[in-house]
């Protein structure tokens, strides 16, 4: 079964407008970490943003945000005020933590497209 | 600087050769870990590394080699076994602390088989 979902392929956006990259995943772990990641399209693998399965609050960072529901298995990208340099691949990944591998899986990415 | 470096940046390999991708990291990581990515495709996990002498394979390790002799080092060898290895090949350390600790990656290698 698929761990980590990633249901859309490409998102488009206009610049300075707020745009939510959906991710939902799957583990019987308490204890997990969810991660997203920008790829632009020089490859290297930027971390944006962490979110632990025990965190109460959702994390942010600068501009980015997860709107993280545990029930639902959930943990979307938000980027607000979106800019030209957003544009990329951005994936989202999970760390299992006590009985899991300790290993990122991740899904299959998502490209935003910003349009000015 | 403190970071993750990979050579070569491209590599072209004739079928039956084997080849090998390098990974450094001078930010006194504990673990590493070896990604491939096919185009359009997110990353699948090669081998990783907790501790130095010491690997686990990942969900496609088939083809694949590595080594862990130095902390600071994890160079992956992509054998001729390996059915098709033009991808791209990405490295990654972190300071293995649970599941709280962020992976960091290398600037990655494009692998063709010619």
């Amino acid at each position: 079964a698929q761990k980590i979902t990633q249901t859309q392929p490409g998102m488009f956006v206009q610049e300075k407008e707020a745009v939510t990259l959906d991710c939902t995943y799957d583990t019987s772990d308490q204890s997990y970490g969810l991660f997203w990641y920008k790829q632009p399209s020089s490859g290297e693998m930027i971390f944006l943003i962490y979110q632990g399965s025990y965190d109460e609050q959702n994390a942010t960072e600068g501009r980015y945000s997860l709107n993280f529901q545990k029930a639902r298995k959930s943990a979307n990208l938000v980027i607000s005020a979106s800019q030209l340099g957003d544009s990329a691949m951005y994936f989202c990944a999970m760390r299992e933590g006590q009985t899991g591998r300790r290993a990122l899986t991740f899904g299959s990415g998502t490209r935003l497209q910003v349009q000015p | 600087d403190g970071g993750i470096t990979q050579s070569p940046k491209y590599l072209f390999r004739k079928e039956g050769q084997n080849v090998t991708l390098s990974c450094e990291q001078n930010l006194n990581h504990d673990a590493m870990y070896w990604y491939r990515q096919d185009p359009g495709q997110g990353l699948r996990l090669i081998y990783y590394s907790q501790i130095v002498n010491d690997f686990q394979k990942g969900d496609i390790a088939e083809g694949y080699s590595v080594s862990r002799e130095k902390k600071e080092s994890f160079p992956l060898t992509v054998t001729s076994a390996q059915k098709n290895p033009t991808a791209f090949y990405l490295c990654a350390s972190s300071p293995d602390r649970g599941s709280t600790d962020t992976q960091y990656f290398g600037p990655g290698t494009r692998l063709t088989v010619l």
